[in-house]
């Protein structure tokens, strides 16, 4: 029972901005968007979340609409290390397990 | 901080014989998680500890899986007997309090062989 949809897969070119789609039309009103992305060999990264308000920190940007039903994350200048597969999920205030879906396969090239 | 720590990195064993994964969370973390991922199944969430209590097992696939937090620096996943099934790259993460992101170790990555 998925609670996000992402594109499998996109590019980006180099020192362009990505911006990445999320789906969550299902989202509840306690419930944050995360967002997590996984570098080839390592460990899943928290990159950012939030509730409704947009939210920047020195990774990212992140713009949830109005109706909280959908999300775009944004890597203002993506660099060759940006390439990872970016997971967006959905999770309850009172609830503190993260499940990560397929994310989305993002290179960037030069 | 060192983050989440945890060993070995590579383990290659022998079906069928008892295997011990450890990790170490960053300290002062409330929560501790286990995560194993394949290629066919993605992450999934095994089993979470809220100081040092296991909160819930639910995703443990099967009885030869059992964890352990014996105290608030440790915590370990052993699987016995191993199976070739049980390949994976296993993480572990912990995290602060509510509403917190996760800091994921770099994972143990296990072949049965």
């Amino acid at each position: 029972d998925a609670k996000t949809t992402q594109p499998p897969s996109m590019d980006c070119a180099e020192g362009r901005a990505a911006n990445l789609p999320c789906n969550h039309s299902t989202i509840s009103g306690n419930e944050y968007v995360y967002w997590y992305r996984q570098i080839h060999s390592q460990g899943p990264q928290y990159i950012i979340h939030g509730l409704k308000n947009n939210e920047t920190n020195e990774m990212a940007s992140l713009i949830i609409t109005e109706d909280r039903k959908s999300s775009t994350l944004i890597l203002p200048h993506a660099t060759l290390r940006d390439t990872a597969v970016y997971y967006c999920i959905v999770r309850s205030s009172n609830d503190y397990k993260l499940s990560f879906g397929a994310g989305t396969t993002v290179t960037v090239r030069a | 901080d060192a983050g989440v720590i945890q060993s070995p990195r590579h383990e290659v064993t022998e079906m069928g014989q008892e295997v011990t994964l450890r990790c170490k969370p960053i300290s002062g973390h409330d929560y501790l998680f286990w995560y194993r991922q394949t290629m066919m199944r993605g992450l999934e969430l095994l089993i979470y500890f809220n100081n040092n209590v296991p909160i819930d097992d639910s995703g443990m696939p099967e009885d030869r899986f059992s964890a352990k937090m014996p105290n608030a620096s440790f915590s370990t996943l052993k699987i016995q007997p191993s199976e070739p099934r049980d390949s994976a790259v296993y993480f572990c993460a912990s995290s602060l309090a509510r509403g917190w992101g996760y800091t994921f170790g770099s994972g143990t990555r296990l072949t049965v062989v």
